[in-house]
């Protein structure tokens, strides 16, 4: 079974500029996150999704931050303009409905961006 | 609210010796727990979870934890660690607040040392 796959893996550009991640989750994962991991700190949830439908975006700085899963399938998250403490990994995770509701979370293996 | 403490930011330990990494958390409601591993350069993995029953759960790789309600403890515990080991682990809790919700702690790092 394939991963969570995340395009690109690094990212290097300057503040005020726009950038854009990609993500395409487990085949059949009706849940994809965003996390934001600041060096030295765990991952913090930004957006969640159900299908193509928002979930809880309560902690994306929506100013600068946006993020699409048009098709309930593969996502973008963008940040524009981006600051210097934008500079972090982006990872992003899929999950399938458990028993419960429960949803056990597969992450990608994460772009890492710093803003100059 | 709910929160997640790893009191250990890093844990320095021989090779073939045991370790224990610590995770308290903090809710008022019911928690699922996982902890999770993160190599150098790569996303998070799974190790292992915590939905209910055996209090002891064994993981991936030779890991276990035990949950503890009354401490509101989930410590990782490998007894005898290898180099490959080396790597940042955080401990999770999925709570429900209309949705089920992840908190991670703050990640402890693991040093294996020859």
């Amino acid at each position: 079974e394939a991963g969570v796959a995340q395009s690109p893996r690094y990212k290097i550009i300057e503040k005020r500029q726009s950038v854009a991640f990609w993500c395409n989750p487990i085949s059949g994962h009706a849940t994809l996150y965003w996390y934001q991991q600041i060096l030295g700190q765990g991952p913090k949830l930004l957006i969640q999704f159900q299908n193509n439908g928002v979930v809880d975006d309560s902690q994306l700085p929506k100013d600068r931050f946006s993020a699409e899963r048009l098709k309930g399938v593969d996502s973008t998250l963008k940040i524009q303009p981006a600051k210097l403490e934008d500079s972090a990994v982006y990872l992003c995770a899929s999950s399938l409905d458990e028993a419960g509701g429960l949803k056990t979370q597969y992450f990608g293996p994460g772009t890492r961006l710093l803003v100059l | 609210a709910q929160s997640v403490t790893q009191l250990d930011s890093q844990v320095p330990v021989f090779e073939e010796a045991p370790v224990e990494l610590r995770c308290n958390y903090s809710s008022s409601v019911s928690v699922y727990l996982f902890w999770y591993v993160q190599y150098p350069n790569q996303g998070l993995q799974l190790l292992l979870k915590y939905l209910s029953g055996s209090t002891l759960v064994k993981g991936i790789n030779g890991f276990e934890a035990e949950f503890n309600k009354s401490q509101t403890s989930f410590h990782l515990r490998k007894p005898s660690v290898h180099i490959s080991d080396t790597a940042e682990y955080f401990c999770a809790v999925s709570v429900w607040t209309g949705t089920y919700k992840y908190i991670f702690g703050t990640g402890t790092r693991l040093k294996v040392l020859a």
